[in-house]
């Protein structure tokens, strides 16, 4: 998975707490993403980083925030966990933006209850 | 606005022939258009790429090939086998936007 692991790889959390997802990369890359995958929607894309504190949103922003302190982590954040945030997160990164190759990691499968 | 349509959505071969999955795309300034196959438990992988100063690209089993004016991409697989069986997704990139879109994924099975 070219570098890259997610932490934690399962949770299980109750509606309305916090929870945050972390990335990590060794490949020195510039460029982060999240992304959560649905049945029937492929891959979304939620937020993502064009360097140390620089962010963007992505198509299914609303309800996460991220930050990037450091080149190697990425964070993704639920400030408030809904059902409707069930799914599996894949972190990716990329050396530069559009042309080129996004590398994912294993994924974290999130649970609301 | 910005999409990719992916089909089909499940298909089913017989080991050893061929498979062929088919995207298209809305953005005419779209320049790059990767493949990635995702196995159980796992991350997407890329497979291959085709950027779009070519109609067709090779990699062993693998092709994909590119049609601009008609905003269309396929990827063939030949000779499949058991080790094919996975989740495909297409993407394009949408670079005014800085980001790649993701088609909906086509669920490959190999039969015996």
């Amino acid at each position: 998975d070219a570098g890259i692991t997610q932490s934690p790889r399962h949770k299980v959390t109750e509606t309305g707490t916090p929870v945050t997802l972390r990335c990590h990369q060794t490949e020195n890359h510039r460029y982060m993403y999240w992304y959560r995958q649905d049945p029937g929607h492929g891959l979304r894309l939620i937020h993502y980083s064009y360097g140390v504190k620089d962010t963007d949103k992505g198509e299914v922003s609303d309800g996460y925030s991220v930050s990037r302190s450091k080149t190697e982590d990425f964070l993704l954040t639920l400030e408030s966990a809904t059902s409707s945030q069930t799914s599996v997160y894949f972190c990716a990164i990329s050396e530069g933006q559009g042309l080129d190759t996004q590398y994912f990691g294993p994924g974290t499968r999130l649970t609301v209850l | 606005g910005e999409n990719v349509e992916q089909h089909p959505s499940t298909l089913s071969v017989q080991e050893g022939d061929s498979a062929v999955i088919k995207c298209t795309y809305s953005d005419s300034a779209s320049n790059y258009f990767p493949w990635y196959k995702q196995e159980l438990g796992k991350g997407p992988q890329l497979i291959i790429d085709i950027r779009s100063n070519v109609g067709e690209k090779k990699d062993q089993r693998i092709a994909v090939t590119l049609n601009k004016t008609a905003k269309h991409f396929s990827l063939h697989i030949t000779e499949t086998q058991p080790e094919d069986s996975a989740v495909y997704f297409c993407a394009a990139d949408y670079s005014s936007a800085s980001k790649i879109i993701f088609g909906s994924g086509t669920r490959l099975s190999i039969r015996p």
